[in-house]
């Protein structure tokens, strides 16, 4: 079975752009988590989808935004790029949402 | 809003040597995850505790979710080089899919 896979897996932008990550989750799981995982900060929770719907949404600014597409596939979206976006963005799937999640490599974005 | 957090933060053991790490959280969890991440690469499921009190074991990993369901640990036996990363804990906030992660315990075994 193919695991997650996220692209691009590198991305340079300047501040006040955007950017549109994508993740396509492992086949037959229907829940996608995004998450945000920087050196001061850890891992923290972006948001979680389950058949096109968010169920759940983290304490991050409206900037960033996501989606999912009927067939699980899952994008984010940060808009208005600040230097403080820079991190390892990491998508995560699962079966249901509360079982165990199965990580891809991750974009590392970068904001300069 | 929930924490959870680990201890130690950092942990470097020669190999051969025993290394725990404690996961804390400010609620009660329904379940808990762990997780390891090596140098560069990205989060590894490595087991699912729902029972209190639950033991699991895998090889050298022995995994504990405590009576109250607020906190847990990661006890490795013997430690080898390849258990080098950083062990994360996981639970979910009460009643969502949201999952709060630890903030992580990074482990160094020297040879």
């Amino acid at each position: 079975k193919a695991g997650v896979t996220q692209t691009p897996r590198y991305l340079i932008k300047t501040r006040g752009q955007q950017v549109t990550l994508s993740c396509s989750p492992i086949s037959g799981h229907r829940s996608v988590s995004w998450y945000q995982q920087t050196p001061g900060q850890g891992l923290q929770f972006l948001f979680e989808y389950f058949s096109e719907t968010q169920r759940n949404k983290g304490n991050f600014p409206g900037r960033f935004s996501g989606r999912q597409f009927s067939n699980s596939r899952s994008e984010m979206n940060v808009s208005t790029l600040e230097l403080g976006d820079s991190a390892l963005y990491l998508c995560a799937s699962s079966f249901r949402g509360r079982d165990e999640q199965y990580f891809g490599p991750g974009t590392r974005l970068t904001v300069t | 809003g929930q924490q959870v957090m680990q201890i130690p933060q950092y942990q470097h053991v020669q190999e051969g040597e025993d290394f725990t790490t404690y996961c804390n959280s400010s609620t009660t969890l329904s379940n808990i995850q762990w997780y390891k991440q090596r140098p560069g690469g990205h989060p590894v499921f490595l087991i699912q505790l729902v029972k209190s009190g639950e033991v699991k074991k895998q090889k050298r990993l022995t995994f504990q979710f405590g009576e109250a369901k607020k906190n847990s640990s990661l006890h490795i036996t013997a430690t080898q080089t390849t258990d080098v990363g950083t062990y994360f804990c996981a639970g979910p906030s009460s009643g969502t899919y949201k999952y709060i992660f630890g903030t992580g315990t990074r482990l160094k075994v020297l040879a």
